[in-house]
């Protein structure tokens, strides 16, 4: 079993739907958690972090995380044509490293 | 703005050959870390380093070897380059574990065809 699941899209909505992308995770030694979001022909940016179960929010993004049952979902508001990239849900722990989901390919069509 | 820049955008080499990847950061990061990334299975870390000098194996460290000679600059190594190693390369780097939450800057990538 991979450390990190998530879900492989692609995902395809219309403008102005509520996108849910998620993550699965094993470790419970996972303190961080993190959205990256990776643009076409661009790395990938850090969105979101949180330690902590419940919601944060920041705009239009809201990143959920569920420490029992080693559940992380981002939601995106309002989606737009420019949230169309690729999202990577990532966890790290007291290492230097972070272990990355395969990523969800999202579409938003105008 | 910080930045993390890769040597080249763009590689085609030809099987066998020596290829180097270099990487440059200017946020005087202790740790830099190289990953391919393929369709389907995401951002697979091939190795990182936490020093100068000092490396560590990833997940998918096989056929390649990197160098570390100063803190800004992580370099990786194909030393006989293959068909199954075409991918797309990721450099990135962090800071100490308790800066901006283990968060890493990304370059730009490398996409390397090997024919």
């Amino acid at each position: 079993q991979k450390e990190v699941e998530q879900d492989p899209g692609p995902l395809s909505v219309p403008e102005g739907a509520i996108v849910s992308l998620n993550c699965t995770y094993s470790n419970s030694a996972f303190q961080y958690f993190m959205w990256y979001r990776q643009y076409s022909r661009k790395g990938p940016e850090l969105l979101m972090y949180t330690y902590s179960s419940g919601n944060k929010e920041d705009g239009r993004f809201t990143a959920q995380v569920d420490k029992s049952s080693k559940y992380i979902s981002l939601f995106i508001r309002d989606s737009q044509p420019s949230d169309s990239a690729t999202y990577h849900c990532a966890e790290g722990g007291a290492t230097n490293k972070l272990i990355f989901g395969t990523g969800t390919l999202l579409a938003v069509q105008p | 703005d910080v930045k993390v820049t890769q040597s080249s955008r763009y590689l085609v080499k030809r099987t066998g050959e020596k290829v180097f990847l270099e990487c440059v950061q200017d946020m005087d990061h202790e740790n830099m870390f190289w990953y391919r990334q393929d369709p389907g299975l995401g951002l697979r870390l091939i190795y990182f380093s936490y020093d100068v000098k000092m490396k560590e194996k990833g997940d998918i460290p096989e056929g390649y070897s990197v160098s570390r000679e100063k803190k800004e600059r992580f370099s990786l190594i194909l030393e006989s380059a293959s068909t199954n190693q075409t991918s797309m390369y990721l450099c990135a780097s962090s800071g100490r574990i308790y800066q901006r939450n283990n968060e890493q800057f990304f370059g730009p990538g490398t996409r390397l065809t090997v024919l």
